[in-house]
């Protein structure tokens, strides 16, 4: 089942914060945030571990509720290139299936100068 | 080195053509997936393997036949596809098996298929 994303869509100017949230129906496994920026492959910046367990770029911060099963990106300062559609994605936990990344709709963030 | 390739980037084809994708890593990561995009709609997954073999097929349409033929390349052979298979296809690649935990995924730069 997909993951609501939360805005649509958000403008910034240079310098301001903005923060992305994402919940699901069911209980996590990981929760994946990824950024696509227009005609180029999504690319890889936060996973977020059952257990609180985290790895991603430095420059970026997320939180993962395990309870709520929701998570939400934060982005501080925002600079020009943090322009691009942000996209969750949700390894849910269910038994004896195959996992897989589940993507929610996606955030479209555009940051102004 | 966090690259994965994928050729061709650009793809133009009939409904009665055969045509396949390519997609390479050298990770040394052993789960790989397809993906279909389609404008302004997330990333659905079409399949995975894992270790080379065929773990997930997301009920894709038999026009769609993919194929591992070692740990480090993945195609997808195309024959008979319709106008709305026209989609950016993805590849991606995972480090270990696609069923444990947190395992990030690093994708390609796509291939633009249209169908005429």
């Amino acid at each position: 089942q997909q993951p609501v994303q939360s805005p649509q869509a958000v403008i910034l100017r240079e310098g301001e914060d903005a923060v992305i949230n994402c919940s699901s129906s069911k209980a996590l496994y990981s929760v994946h945030w990824y950024r696509q920026k227009h005609g180029e492959a999504p690319v890889f910046l936060m996973i977020l571990l059952k257990g609180g367990e985290q790895k991603g770029h430095e420059k970026i911060s997320a939180s993962f509720n395990e309870k709520k099963q929701q998570s939400s990106l934060y982005l501080t300062a925002s600079q020009l290139s943090y322009s691009g559609t942000y996209f969750c994605g949700t390894d849910v936990i269910s038994s004896g299936s195959a996992r897989q990344l589940t993507f929610g709709s996606g955030t479209q963030l555009t940051v102004l100068p | 080195d966090t690259e994965v390739t994928q050729t061709p980037k650009h793809l133009v084809m009939g409904m009665t053509n055969k045509k396949s994708l390519k997609c390479e890593q050298h990770m040394g990561h052993r789960a790989m997936y397809w993906y279909k995009q389609k404008a302004k709609k997330p990333p659905e997954l079409m399949f995975v393997y894992s270790y080379e073999k065929l773990s997930i097929n997301e009920s894709v349409p038999s026009r769609f036949s993919p194929e591992c033929p070692n740990s480090s390349l993945l195609n997808l052979h195309l024959h008979a596809l319709q106008p709305e298979d026209s989609a950016l296809y993805l590849c991606a690649s995972s480090q270990g098996s696609p069923f444990g935990p947190g395992r990030e995924q690093y994708f390609g730069p796509g291939t633009r298929l249209t169908v005429t």
